[in-house]
């Protein structure tokens, strides 16, 4: 049962363009999620979070989008740069539930020259 | 330096022989967890600790075992490792738990024959 799903498993985007990630999940009792970014041979690095009181959360280039009704959440990049090119991980929780975190497959984001 | 370290970086070893997996935080962290990545199936929990002494199961622990006996030190240990074990493995640590951004070792790839 994959609770955090996402459904690209790679995507290329323009340099300069948007770049757009999507998360899917299942759990209604998830209330917290981030986004991380990973480099080859390198662990993951935390790049943005929301809580679900909001429906929207902006750092910088990157603007994450929590559709509650819809169980979906969105990654947005603007604009994309060549160091963007890495693999992205959608992340959930339950907090007062218990302290797992569940990750979803990833989703690897190549930005053309 | 505000890091987690992970050692060793690569490993290969042979069914059944025991082996341990450090970890270790210098960030005073409470919370402490160990994943694996393989192909397909991104990040999966192994176990997690929110304090010393204080460890629980993941959505994979069959055939790990973790102990925290101090705040910063979070050992992986494989006592009969398995082929199926093979696989890339980080160690993350937060602040105070799942609420809040991980921070992830450089990674841990190990291989069973």
């Amino acid at each position: 049962d994959q609770q955090v799903k996402q459904n690209s498993p790679s995507l290329s985007v323009q340099e300069g363009r948007i770049s757009i990630l999507n998360c899917d999940y299942t759990n209604s009792m998830f209330d917290y999620f981030l986004w991380y970014k990973k480099y080859p041979a390198e662990g993951p690095t935390f790049l943005i979070s929301i809580s679900s009181i909001k429906d929207k959360n902006e750092d910088g280039r990157f603007t994450v989008f929590l559709n509650k009704s819809a169980k979906h959440l969105s990654l947005h990049i603007v604009p994309s740069q060549p160091g963007d090119s890495a693999v992205y991980f959608c992340a959930a929780s339950a907090i007062g539930r218990d302290d797992k975190i569940i990750f979803g497959k990833g989703t690897r984001l190549h930005i053309l020259p | 330096e505000a890091q987690v370290t992970q050692n060793p970086r690569y490993l290969i070893t042979v069914t059944g022989k025991k082996l341990t997996v450090t970890c270790s935080q210098n960030m005073n962290h409470e919370y402490m967890s160990w994943y694996r990545q393989d192909p397909g199936l991104g990040l999966r929990q192994i176990y997690y600790s929110m304090n010393v002494e204080v460890t629980d199961k993941g959505d994979v622990p069959e055939g790990y075992k973790v102990s925290r006996k101090e705040k910063r030190n979070f050992p992986l240990i494989l006592e009969s490792p398995s082929p199926n074990q093979t696989s890339l493995y980080f160690c993350a640590s937060s602040f105070e738990g799942i609420n809040e951004k991980l921070f992830f070792g450089s990674g841990t790839q190990l291989s069973v024959l």
